[in-house]
């Protein structure tokens, strides 16, 4: 099946500095990618969803100078958490859709971020 | 925008009994489709199974089995014969024709040995 690779697994930060995220499609190309939020025991609520080529799409409330996206290429797209503070501590995955008809999600593995 | 609901936070059977996991959903589409994922404790969401709203008949993998009620806006997923392995939390999601994705907010399933 199809494959999306996410770095790192877990992160730890101080308060201030930013994170990286890296979602990557190891076998298909994607155009579009979602990226998630998830607090402990909860569901994953959609933050935005990254387009190849283009802006990303926000969801409402969701900060676009604090998460920014860039989908560079048809199988990368990163999430750079700016200016941690502690609050941004939460599990976040990627996932993406695999075309043509993109009736299937595939998700990475996640990661988790700890900011000080 | 379409909701997804999942009426069961928790959930437990014993193990190789049978249980059902509730999903309801709310649209106006006539075209989606409808998944269940188990994330276990690694937290990596797996596929378990999905309908295509315009098929009548349930879709079924292995043990897995859906009730697929179009008119009611339910979908339900029996898991047969239920293993230790089978012990996570699973959320109903509702694809739309848009290409977006919704999630429930999970049912957690205890496997009782």
């Amino acid at each position: 099946g199809a494959v999306v690779s996410q770095h790192p697994s877990w992160v730890i930060c101080k308060s201030g500095t930013s994170v990286k995220i890296e979602c990557r499609s190891l076998d298909f190309q994607a155009t579009t990618m979602f990226w998630y939020r998830q607090f402990p025991k909860q569901s994953l609520m959609l933050m935005a969803t990254s387009n190849e080529g283009s802006k990303a799409t926000y969801e409402q409330g969701v900060e676009k100078d604090k998460f920014l996206i860039n989908h560079a290429s048809l199988t990368l797209s990163t999430l750079t958490v700016t200016s941690a503070h502690p609050e941004d501590s939460s599990f976040y995955i990627c996932s993406a859709p695999k075309t043509p008809s993109g009736e299937k999600l595939f998700f990475g593995s996640g990661t988790q971020l700890s900011v000080l | 925008a379409q909701t997804v609901t999942q009426s069961q936070p928790e959930m437990s059977v014993q193990e190789a009994e049978t249980v059902t996991l509730s999903c309801t959903y709310d649209t106006s589409e006539s075209d989606y489709y409808l998944f269940w994922y188990k994330q276990p404790p690694s937290r990596q969401m797996i596929l378990v199974i999905r309908q295509e709203a315009y098929k009548q008949q349930n879709a079924t993998e292995n043990r897995f089995s859906v009730n697929f009620q179009k008119a009611a806006k339910s979908f339900s997923l029996k898991i047969s014969d239920s293993q230790l392995g089978d012990a996570a939390m699973y959320f109903c999601a509702y694809r739309s024709a848009s290409n977006q994705f919704y999630f429930g907010t999970g049912t957690s399933l205890t496997v009782i040995p």
